[in-house]
């Protein structure tokens, strides 16, 4: 079956930047997908990704997708402290209509 | 945005009650509803996914006669879990998509489930 591995912990210094990675093994993903989730909260999708692509940038947000190794990676420039959350890669098959699969979740800690 | 709405966001039974959850899609047609779980500091786990006007189709695992999952329209789920213990306790989050129109899944804010 389909496994999507997180590391479970990161901090970093606010004005610092931050890299959230992420492997999966479904080589038949198509789109990779980065949520946030806040303190009992739902989940928030930052941004997306489809297998065909090796790059994303959304201002703050840069997505790097290398599909020969399977890992995927968040970079979040000048991190802040509303960026504390937990951060899960996910990825689907085909998006909207089939199940998403999702990470361990890494919880981000942003020191002021 | 697409916005998925829950309720309740907060529930607390007595062990062997039945519990409904709804889930609806406020500003679109929602032809496919997922219902997943989230225990304390893991992963969310889908539990089903139903399309509407079908039965749901069940993960492995996960007991369709106690979380009954209803889809009755195009802007409704429903999940009741029946007969509650309390290892049912957990946060419930439903998702909503429509194929023809989005490659994502819109996540409603959750319900918190705890069973005494």
């Amino acid at each position: 079956g389909e496994d999507v591995e997180q590391s479970f912990f990161l901090s970093v210094r606010e004005g610092d930047s931050s890299v959230i990675n992420c492997t999966y093994t479904d080589s038949s993903s198509t789109y990779l997908y980065w949520y946030k989730q806040e303190p009992g909260a739902g989940l928030q999708l930052l941004t997306y990704i489809f297998s065909n692509m090796d790059m994303k940038q959304d201002q703050r947000l840069t997505v790097l997708l290398n599909k020969k190794d399977k890992h995927l990676s968040l970079r979040i420039a000048d991190t802040q402290t509303g960026d504390s959350a937990i951060y899960f890669c996910a990825e689907s098959m085909s998006g909207g209509y089939q199940k998403v699969t999702f990470g361990t979740g890494t919880k981000l800690q942003v020191i002021p | 945005g697409a916005v998925v709405s829950q309720h309740p966001s907060r529930v607390i039974c007595k062990s062997g009650t039945s519990v409904k959850i709804e889930c609806r899609s406020l500003d679109f047609q929602a032809t496919t509803m997922f219902w997943y779980r989230q225990f304390p500091k893991q992963s969310l786990m889908l539990m089903a996914t139903s399309n509407e006007g079908s039965k749901a189709t069940y993960e492995q695992g996960v007991e369709k006669d106690k979380f009954l999952i209803n889809h009755a329209s195009l802007t409704l789920s429903t999940l009741t879990v029946t007969s509650a213990h309390p290892e049912d306790s957990s946060f419930y989050i439903c998702s909503a998509s429509d194929a023809s129109i989005y490659n994502e899944q819109f996540f409603g804010p959750g319900t918190r489930l705890t069973v005494l």
